[in-house]
């Protein structure tokens, strides 16, 4: 089977870091995924991950450990904008390469 | 690009109407997704299409949805009859490729909410 595990809810304080982490079981594996989505939005990707390691973009990096099937995201110097779901979708290795989603992290900045 | 365009925004119908709802995705991608999210059970894939062709519509719930892309910039999803479990917002995404490397996120549509009274 498949499972995406992200714990729920986070809480962070405004020019702070945050890390969110993401464990995975899947059918063999092709890339993970962070999204980001406001309240009443649509989803909006953050970043990709295929091989170990760590990738940066701006205030925001996802780390990958495939042999442990581990990722995270951290978000640097938060801001109150940054109040929103972080989704973390796995794309397994089967006939049809599909995005497997968690259930997402909702993460509250607060001044 | 105006990216991936969905209507309606919101719609309100009682239990045994038919509801369609409608998707246009990024010009030139060749991979259009329908998804449903909902609190309990979060974002589930629906059903995916590649160059209009379905592909893997494992995630379609049962026989009263149906989906179909007939042409490379429109696709509709079907529910008929509507039940009250149907509540959701349904999204549409599209990607230009499924392979690794860049430019393989998809891209979401603002979505439909639906009610089912």
């Amino acid at each position: 089977g498949q499972n995406i595990d992200q714990p729920t809810e986070m809480t962070a304080t405004e020019g702070a870091i945050v890390q969110i982490n993401c464990t995975y079981q899947t059918s063999g594996f092709n890339g993970l995924f962070w999204y980001q989505q406001h309240a009443g939005e649509a989803p909006t990707f953050l970043s990709y991950n295929v091989l170990d390691g760590l990738e940066e973009k701006g205030r925001f990096s996802s780390f990958l450990s495939r042999s442990k099937g581990y990722s995270y995201l951290l978000l640097k110097e938060l801001q109150m904008k940054d109040s929103a779901s972080y989704l973390c979708a796995v794309r397994g290795r089967d006939s049809s390469y599909k995005l497997i989603f968690g259930s997402g992290t909702r993460l509250l900045v607060r001044p | 690009d105006a990216g991936v365009i969905q209507s309606p925004r919101h719609e309100v119908t009682e239990m045994g109407q038919e509801v369609t709802l409608r998707c246009k995705p990024i010009s030139g991608h060749d991979y259009l997704f329908w998804y449903r999210q909902t609190m309990m059970r979060g974002l589930e894939l629906l059903i995916y299409f590649n160059n209009n062709v379905p592909i893997d519509d494992s995630g379609m719930p049962e026989d009263r949805f149906s989906a179909k892309m007939p042409n490379a910039s429109f696709s509709t999803l079907k529910i008929q009859p509507s039940e009250p479990r149907d509540s959701a917002v349904y999204f549409c995404a599209s990607s230009l490729t499924l392979a690794g490397g860049p430019n393989n996120e998809q891209f979401f549509g603002p979505g439909t909410r639906l009610t089912v009274l």
